[in-house]
């Protein structure tokens, strides 16, 4: 079955305290990237990457880290979580050019007091 | 600055009878649209697309419009069923094939009643 897992699906935190969400992709894509979902403002991406080793910025950045070191894996890290990344995140995988193979994984809510 | 703008929060319909759910959009250049739907606890499902060659794509119950003048597309459910129940995210690009361009809207949870 084609699939992304995220682990934890569920985080409580405290600010500063360096945390990992993992996510993995089971269907070979080259491309996987992360959002955060906020009340009234949709789906924002964070971070992609296009390949292996091969990152880059999305529109929200700021405070997150990722690496691409397999295929199938994509984690996200924050260093230094603050209350403002309280939020849900979605990590996604699909096929280079085409939209319509996006699978997103089931998301992790974090909670930073 | 919201691009792609879903209106409407929430949307209760009969069951049997049409959903129609709307998303406007401020980028005259956006170029591919796309509807996902996501249940509780799970991550968002793509639905159906539609490029602005087109003024209509047709999928089973779903059908999507896109008026480009304006800039407003529409998903119609048709007829709605109880496992229709979701919110239903539309999505934006500048084209096809790129894949880091896709702004989304806000969501709209549509409940269908039995």
């Amino acid at each position: 079955e084609a699939q992304v897992t995220q682990n934890p699906r569920y985080l409580i935190t405290v600010t500063g305290k360096k945390l990992t969400v993992t996510c993995s992709q089971n269907m070979n894509h080259e491309y996987m990237s992360w959002y955060r979902q906020d009340p009234g403002l949709g789906l924002r991406q964070i971070y992609y990457s296009m390949n292996v080793e091969v990152t880059d910025k999305g529109d929200v950045p700021e405070g997150y880290k990722v690496s691409r070191k397999e295929k199938r894996n994509f984690p996200l890290i924050l260093e230094s979580p603050s209350p403002n990344q309280t939020s849900l995140y979605f990590c996604a995988s699909m096929i280079w050019g085409l939209k319509e193979t996006q699978y997103f994984g089931p998301g992790t809510r974090l909670l930073v007091l | 600055d919201q691009q792609v703008k879903q209106n409407s929060p929430s949307l209760s319909v009969q069951e049997g009878r049409i959903s129609i759910l709307n998303c406007d959009y401020t980028n005259s250049m956006f170029d591919y649209f796309l509807w996902y739907k996501k249940y509780p606890a799970e991550g968002p499902t793509f639905l159906i697309s539609i490029s602005s060659i087109k003024d209509k794509n047709e999928d089973g119950r779903f059908t999507v419009f896109l008026n480009k003048s304006a800039k407003h597309l529409s998903l119609h459910i048709v007829p709605s069923q109880p496992g229709d129940s979701a919110v239903y995210f539309c999505a934006a690009s500048y084209t096809k094939y790129n894949n880091n361009d896709m702004r989304f809207g806000a969501g709209t949870r549509l409940t269908v009643k039995p």
